[in-house]
């Protein structure tokens, strides 16, 4: 099993829907989690972070951490054009030094 | 401005010449690492160092070697440079607060081995 885990291949999703995305992680002991969104040439930067259960919202991204059942999600909500990215999760453990990346989702929003 | 800075952003080399990566941030973060990306790969570590005259290797470490001499930076050394080299680079840094912090990434630098 990967260490972390995306969905495959593209997501397209129409202006003004929802879009979800998913990732899976296989260490247990994993504690703080993050996405990123990187468009085409350009780096990561961070759009949220997440460290408990639950749900975390900031603006018209929510993630939404499940420890028991070993994902993380992220949606967004009323899609622009402009969130046409790619989206990296991220995990790691307490007092680690190694964040491991998932290979993204690319999402594209149509207007 | 909080930055990462790498430098260069664009570089074309030969076989066997030998380049550096430079990187520097002005966040007086403790942590800095190094980055490779590759279609289908995603990102992969290649070093990184918890603070000065500190480095350890991550998951592609072979090939490359680095330096942390000053806090501020933490340049990306190939000696010798082989194709399967050509890849996109990134420079981070982050406070050294166990795994909590966020990473801030560099704007990368596309290294293209011939």
């Amino acid at each position: 099993q990967k260490e972390v885990e995306q969905n495959s291949g593209p997501l397209s999703v129409p202006e003004g829907a929802i879009a979800s995305l998913n990732c899976t992680y296989s260490d247990r002991g994993s504690q703080s989690f993050f996405w990123y969104r990187q468009y085409s040439g350009k780096s990561p930067e961070l759009i949220m972070s997440i460290y408990s259960n639950g749900d975390k919202e900031d603006g018209r991204f929510t993630a939404q951490l499940n420890k028991a059942s070993q994902y993380v999600s992220l949606l967004i909500r009323d899609s622009q054009p402009s969130d046409s990215a790619t989206y990296l999760c991220a995990v790691t453990r307490a007092g680690n030094n190694r964040l491991a990346f998932g290979k993204g989702n690319q999402v594209v929003v149509i207007p | 401005e909080a930055q990462v800075t790498q430098n260069p952003r664009y570089l074309i080399t030969v076989t066997g010449k030998k380049l550096t990566v430079t990187c520097s941030q002005n966040m007086n973060h403790e942590y800095m690492s190094w980055y490779r990306q590759d279609p289908g790969l995603g990102l992969r570590q290649i070093y990184y160092s918890m603070n000065v005259e500190v480095t350890d290797k991550g998951d592609v470490p072979e090939g490359y070697k680095v330096s942390r001499k000053e806090k501020r930076n933490f340049p990306l050394i190939l000696e010798s440079p082989s194709p399967n080299q050509t890849s996109l680079y990134f420079c981070a840094s982050r406070l050294a607060t166990g795994g909590n912090s966020p990473l801030h990434f560099g704007n990368g630098t596309r290294l293209t081995v011939t």
